[in-house]
């Protein structure tokens, strides 16, 4: 089974609205991280929240993170046809000093001009 | 130039055929990783080298073989593959320690 798994699978709206994305998890976890995927390539990290933190933001990003529901959620303000991508959260295996992380399926985020 | 560099982009190759990927992070990294991205799944584990040695390798069939001769080049070998490995192959890199990944564009693979 996923540890990670976002919702919606896809997200469509107006540049200038709000998109919010979900992931939840199953284990215990010491950090979550969210990438984005434009199509075709390769990842690009967007942020890590530490399990003591409870939101963080970078530029229009915001995350949250609650522990006790194992979700997080990805809110991107005053979206941009730019933003259009696929966003995936990321969860670490545990036990190891690499980063070895688990993806959700993700979510395909789509803005229209 | 980008700090992960994957090569080729993109790569079509018969069943009988033998082909490299290469990696090469230019981020100074110890650590360095092949996932696989196949349409509607999520991003499966590969390969993980870790301080030049093989950490992980998630039941890999055979006919991938990676190689890492130092840490900044990675390397994974195909031969005789099925039409099932087509697929986005995507190397990435990172500090032993840190959980965060950096990652190439991939190369997009199709096995005819």
């Amino acid at each position: 089974s996923q540890q990670g798994e976002e919702d919606p699978q896809a997200l469509s709206i107006q540049e200038g609205e709000n998109a919010t994305m979900n992931c939840s998890y199953k284990t215990s976890i010491n950090n979550l991280q969210w990438y984005r995927q434009n199509s075709g390539r390769g990842l690009v990290h967007l942020i890590l929240i530490r399990s003591n933190e409870r939101e963080k933001h970078s530029g229009r990003l915001r995350v949250t993170l609650d522990t006790s529901k194992k979700s997080s959620s990805l809110l991107i303000t005053a979206s941009r046809a730019a933003d259009t991508a696929s966003y995936f959260c990321a969860t670490p295996a545990g036990g190891t000093s690499y980063g070895k992380l688990t993806f959700g399926q993700g979510t395909i985020l789509t803005v229209h001009p | 130039e980008t700090g992960v560099t994957q090569t080729p982009r993109h790569l079509v190759m018969g069943m009988t055929n033998k082909k490299s990927l290469k990696c090469e992070q230019h981020l100074g990294h110890n650590a360095m990783y092949w996932y696989k991205q196949s349409a509607k799944k999520p991003l499966e584990l590969m390969f993980v080298y870790s301080l030049e040695e093989r950490v992980e390798n998630n039941s890999v069939p055979s006919r991938f073989s990676p190689e890492c001769p130092n840490s900044s080049h990675l390397f994974l070998h195909l031969h005789t593959l099925q039409p099932e490995d087509s697929a986005l192959y995507l190397c990435a890199s990172s500090q032993v320690g840190y959980e965060k990944l950096f990652f190439g564009s991939g190369t997009q693979l199709s096995v005819l």
